[in-house]
């Protein structure tokens, strides 16, 4: 597609359940981002790809949060013995990041997967 | 730490209306400030900053950059319905790649 693509889009699972969360970034884009947003936040950073590695993973918040992007393209956020207090809009974004790795600045967002945690 | 300051959190505002959106960062090393525009869940990009005191402009919308006072403006003109949404922004830290979000500020535009 044109764009960045999530799966689900909705997602209601119980507490202490396992959950993936996909995305499809734009077709050449090297650099993969993803970002939890609470009710009334801003998008609060979690992890960053360039290529098929995680060069920054210092937002992810513990280790119950995995990510990974195996062929440097779709990326799998993984969340196991999920609670309430991950329920969020996760969002990811992909950007060109050239052979520098310095990106152009602007992140291309997908429409979020919303997850639920009861 | 990095941080991304935004005000005011919330604005209500009527048609035809001009409006200011303030962001204030601290980010060492800065490369560039951006703002992007949220209606519902992705945000969509506006305008990226790089230098001080040059004005950026895109219809109704126009935002500006002061280095020295670390802060960026988001100026909004003749306020249409459709300009309600979050307005967001965001700069990377000193040693990556990722940006720091501000809470955003949600504008209704009333008709």
């Amino acid at each position: 597609g044109a764009g960045v693509s999530q799966t689900p889009s909705n997602k209601v699972t119980e507490k202490g359940k396992y959950v993936e969360l996909r995305c499809d970034p734009i077709s050449g884009h090297t650099a993969l981002y993803w970002y939890r947003q609470s009710l009334g936040q801003g998008p609060e950073f979690l992890i960053y790809f360039q290529g098929t590695g995680a060069a920054d993973d210092s937002g992810l918040p513990n280790d119950r949060f995995f990510a990974v992007r195996p062929e440097g393209s779709v990326s799998t956020l993984k969340i196991q013995r999920t609670e309430r207090g991950d329920s969020a809009v996760y969002l990811c974004a992909s950007s060109f990041n050239g052979r520098t790795g310095r990106g152009t600045g602007e992140l291309f967002f997908g429409e979020g997967s919303r997850l639920t945690v009861l | 730490e990095d941080k991304v300051v935004q005000s005011p959190l919330s604005l209500v505002v009527h048609e035809g209306d001009t409006v200011t959106l303030n962001c204030s960062y601290e980010v060492t090393n800065f490369r560039s400030l951006l703002w992007y525009k949220q209606e519902k869940k992705a945000p969509t990009f506006l305008f990226m900053l790089t230098s001080s005191g040059i004005e950026k402009k895109s219809g109704r919308l126009s935002s500006i950059l002061d280095k020295k006072e670390l802060f960026s403006i988001l100026n909004i003109t003749a306020t249409q319905t459709g300009d309600s949404a979050v307005y967001l922004c965001a700069a990377p830290p000193s040693w990556g790649q990722n940006f720091v979000f501000g809470p955003g500020t949600r504008l209704s535009v009333l008709p």
